[in-house]
């Protein structure tokens, strides 16, 4: 079973540049979430992909984005970085089905810096 | 909104003793769930152990269990047997029925001293 797995580890960039994160979901799982932690605090939501489609979302503004893929591997684009922006960033997947949800599986996170 | 509050941001314990990190939250919403996570250095948050709010039976999981009050909302975990690979952040954490998003807390980062 393959788990959820995150590109790249770290990434250093520019304020006002556009960053890319990557992930792929632990196999058999059809919703992938993203959140944001920043240092010394607790995650916090920023979207979630079910079916290609977001479903859910948090206090992040527009410039935060993404995409799930047919293959349930999922990208956050961040337009116009900005300074606070600087945050661990961590892809979780699982399963959703008319039987309830399965719990959170998280990646190992990308570690984004800007400067 | 739900909000959730580790008022513990640091505690120690000695290698074998049993410690207690604390959690308390706040809902409207009578069904939801309840997780602890620990976030070791390599990042990853790992599911330690779940509760659901509609089974009055605390959960439990091998050294690990949770003294889940309802009424007082409140969901403490207890690691009896403390090792040293049990050193890592712990969050508690929240989710709604049907809901997307779990509602972290700040936190509780654990030592174990040998």
């Amino acid at each position: 079973e393959t788990g959820v797995t995150q590109s790249p580890t770290h990434l250093i960039k520019t304020r006002g540049q556009q960053v890319t994160l990557r992930c792929s979901s632990q196999s058999g799982h059809n919703t992938v979430s993203w959140y944001q932690q920043a240092l010394g605090q607790g995650p916090q939501f920023i979207f979630q992909y079910y079916r290609e489609e977001e479903n859910g979302r948090g206090n992040f503004p527009p410039r935060f984005s993404g995409l799930q893929f047919p293959n349930y591997s999922s990208e956050l684009n961040v337009n116009a970085l900005e300074l606070d922006d600087s945050a661990l960033y961590l892809c979780a997947s699982s399963y959703i089905s008319l039987m309830g949800n399965s719990p959170l599986h998280f990646g190992n996170g990308t570690r984004l810096t800007v400067t | 909104a739900q909000t959730v509050t580790q008022s513990q941001p640091e505690m120690s314990v000695q290698e074998a003793e049993t410690v207690t990190l604390s959690c308390t939250y706040d809902t409207s919403e009578s069904d939801y769930y309840l997780f602890w996570y620990k976030q070791p250095p390599s990042r990853q948050m790992i599911l330690v152990i779940r509760q659901e709010a509609y089974k009055q039976q605390n959960a439990t999981e091998n050294r690990f269990s949770v003294n889940f009050q309802k009424a007082a909302k409140s969901f403490s975990l207890k690691i009896s047997d403390s090792q040293l690979g049990d050193a890592a952040m712990y969050f508690c954490a929240y989710v709604g029925q049907g809901a997307q998003k779990l509602v972290f807390g700040q936190g509780t980062r654990l030592t174990i001293n040998p």
